[in-house]
């Protein structure tokens, strides 16, 4: 089955740098890597994905890349404000006929540190 | 409209004990799955169904049973509550290949 790793597990940053957390998935057939935000005794939400015929996605401060080749993905954040604080977990899902499995990597600690 | 409806939010049970998690969703996403969260662990599969009817399993669905019989529902059993079951649960659903919409969690203490 897929594997996902994810790097770093926890991430301190000042606030205004850019934070940047990284992705490897093992199944060359996964086609779909969305990542979430879990602020704290919340529930994750949906922040960005990227589908397998993309490179790369961005939407205002935060951006995806994907590289199929070497089967890793990276969430990248700029201009971080402390509303970034939270934990942050990539997926990479795998769809078979109409059947679908999606698996979280262990997720990233991310502290702005204003 | 109100995504994806868990209940309930708490629950504490004795060891043995049995009960039903629920979690229903009324945007007709085909796909739906429960997780649980442990401290250190993210998010692992107990469950998964990708229509009425149809369920599988995930990564860790021993002492749980689930079942589809419409769109809208998707109810986690617990056979016999054990503390290893003690965790936050989530329930999420999605059109195939798309993000996940998750409910709010139960937080669930077995003792």
């Amino acid at each position: 089955g897929e594997n996902v790793e994810q790097h770093p597990s926890t991430l301190s940053v000042q606030e205004g740098d850019s934070a940047v957390i990284k992705c490897t998935y093992s199944d060359s057939a996964s086609n779909y890597f969305p990542w979430y935000k879990q602020e704290l005794g919340k529930r994750p939400q949906l922040i960005i994905d990227i589908r397998s015929n993309v490179g790369e996605k961005k939407d205002q401060r935060i951006a995806v890349t994907l590289n199929k080749t070497a089967k890793h993905f990276s969430l990248h954040i700029t201009e971080t404000q402390p509303e970034d604080s939270a934990v942050y977990f990539c997926a990479a899902t795998t769809t078979n006929f109409g059947n679908e499995k999606l698996t979280f990597g262990t997720g990233t600690r991310l502290t702005i540190i204003p | 409209n109100a995504g994806v409806t868990q209940t309930p939010k708490f629950q504490v049970l004795k060891t043995g004990q049995s009960m039903t998690l629920q979690c229903a969703q009324d945007m007709n996403h085909e796909y739906m799955s429960w997780y649980r969260q442990d401290p250190g662990m993210g998010l692992r599969l107990i469950h998964y169904s990708v229509g009425a009817g149809i369920t599988d399993q995930g990564e860790v669905p021993n002492g749980y049973n689930v079942s589809r019989s419409t769109t809208e529902d998707f109810p986690l059993r617990l056979l016999s509550a054990a503390p290893s079951q003690t965790s936050v649960y989530f329930c999420a659903s999605s059109r195939i290949n798309y993000g996940y919409t998750f409910g709010s969690g139960t937080r669930l203490t077995v003792v």
